[in-house]
């Protein structure tokens, strides 16, 4: 069965320092891959996608995710963060199987300490 | 600019009063979706419509309905609602059942 993990339940980081965020999946074949972002009280927001073709892709503020298909990955990472980027984030995947559908990960919450 | 919008935001209900919250979206996207999200969990997806046709997942509990009238709203009714049923209700939208997801702002449930 397909499967999405975050293996860090919560991070802290500080203000400027760089970010990586962990996302394993598991899954038979190549499959969509998002990032979202969530503050809280509100709704996901896409930060990024993969479907195919370059595996570094840039996402909207400031991050992105490499997809590394020998190790199921598709981690998140920023290289300076702000105090703004405090959130829950997301990781999904998204299968085209008999019955296509979205998984999401447990998510990773992110404190940022000034 | 196009979005998914949920009312109300916040939506207070009696245990065993049936409540309805809706989501409408200008995206014209054939997909939509709706979530339960309990504090600090990811969003469980609860059913889907691909156009007219309604997925429900298995476990997702009789007391929840949905309704898709037409292309841009999305209702969903809970016909008894428990104190367990307190919870952020996610609507998304999407073009293909696999792809990325256009989220509205939520509406959270209070079950008194």
């Amino acid at each position: 069965a397909q499967s999405v993990t975050q293996p860090d339940i919560h991070i802290t980081v500080s203000e400027g320092a760089s970010l990586e965020l962990r996302c394993n999946y598991s899954y038979g074949a190549t499959p969509y891959l998002f990032w979202y972002v969530q503050s809280p009280g509100q709704g996901l927001q896409l930060l990024l996608k993969y479907f195919s073709g370059d595996t570094l892709v840039q996402g909207i503020k400031g991050f992105e995710a490499e997809f590394k298909r020998s190790q199921s990955s598709f981690n998140l990472r920023k290289p300076s963060v702000h105090w703004s980027d405090a959130a829950e984030y997301f990781c999904a995947v998204g299968t085209k199987t008999s019955y296509d559908k979205v998984i999401f990960g447990p998510g990773t919450s992110l404190s940022v300490i000034p | 600019d196009a979005m998914v919008i949920q009312n109300p935001r916040y939506q207070v209900t009696q245990f065993g009063k049936p409540v309805t919250l809706s989501c409408s979206q200008t995206l014209n996207h054939n997909v939509m979706y709706w979530y339960q999200q309990k504090s600090s969990q990811a969003p469980k997806l609860l059913f889907h419509y691909y156009d007219k046709d309604f997925n429900n997942e298995a476990d997702t509990p009789d007391n929840f309905q949905s309704r898709r009238p037409n292309t841009s709203f999305c209702f969903l009714d809970i016909r008894s609602p428990g104190l367990g049923d307190a919870a952020m209700y996610l609507c998304a939208t999407s073009t293909t059942s696999a792809g990325e997801q256009y989220f509205g702002p939520g509406t959270r449930l209070t079950v008194t």
